[in-house]
């Protein structure tokens, strides 16, 4: 299956650490993008490659991906950071695929 | 500066077919993989379609073949997206998206045009 899957919430207090998860089958095996999208902002790329972060993303964006799980862990979380996480992947014989989307609240 | 500046959209019935167009501009479009990406009213993003930048490789979500095709015209730097059979579960803004060129991510994005399909 091509699906990904995320929690449709996150929620964390400012300063704190967060964590969310995508899920696919055998995700490990490929390479995951996160985009963080404002409301009546174009989306932004955090993550690419797994955990690589494009210039000007600050260090508090990170990402791992193994097994059948990709995850995005934002620490000393701000309120700035509030918004849609979506996960993606690249699949050269049936091209992107956008995973469900996380709201992300900073409490 | 890149600018993607969409086109095209509109309101039509269920069966209808739109051409969404795409200028591009502030780089070597022609070099390039561009995309299509929507997005409905209250739901996540959806991948459209995908044309590398010399047209020679062209991909689709599932539930778009047959019925969306993706083109480009490299001499006047035009991205096009022709929608036809158009359904009501179509109705969304969609954006025409850059990849990035040395990557598979999207680094640029369009504002959007809106298609709405209802009877």
């Amino acid at each position: 299956s091509n699906e990904l899957t995320q929690p449709p919430s996150v929620s964390v207090a400012p300063g704190q650490t967060a964590t969310i998860d995508c899920s696919g089958d055998n995700l490990g095996y490929k390479s995951v993008s996160w985009y963080q999208h404002k409301a009546g902002q174009s989306p932004i790329v955090v993550i690419f490659q797994n955990n690589r972060r494009p210039s000007g993303i600050p260090e508090r964006f990170s990402g791992s991906n193994s097994g059948n799980t990709a995850t995005l862990t934002v620490a000393g979380t701000q309120a700035i950071d509030d918004g849609d996480y979506y996960c993606q992947t690249w699949d050269s014989a049936t091209g992107y695929v956008f995973g469900t989307g996380t709201k992300f609240t900073v409490l | 500066e890149v600018q993607l500046v969409e086109s095209g959209g509109g309101s039509v019935q269920p069966g209808g077919s739109l051409r969404l167009s795409c200028a591009a501009s502030g780089f070597t479009f022609k070099d390039y993989s561009m995309n299509w990406i929507r997005q409905a009213p209250g739901k996540g993003l959806e991948w459209v379609a995908y044309m590398s930048g010399r047209g020679s490789t062209v991909r689709y979500a599932a539930s778009m073949w047959g019925r969306f095709t993706i083109s480009r015209d490299n001499v006047k730097n035009f991205l096009y997206l022709e929608v036809n059979s158009l359904r009501v579960d179509d109705t969304a803004i969609y954006h025409c998206v850059r990849d990035d060129s040395g990557f598979f991510f999207h680094d640029s994005w369009g504002r959007g045009t809106q298609v709405t399909v209802s009877s």
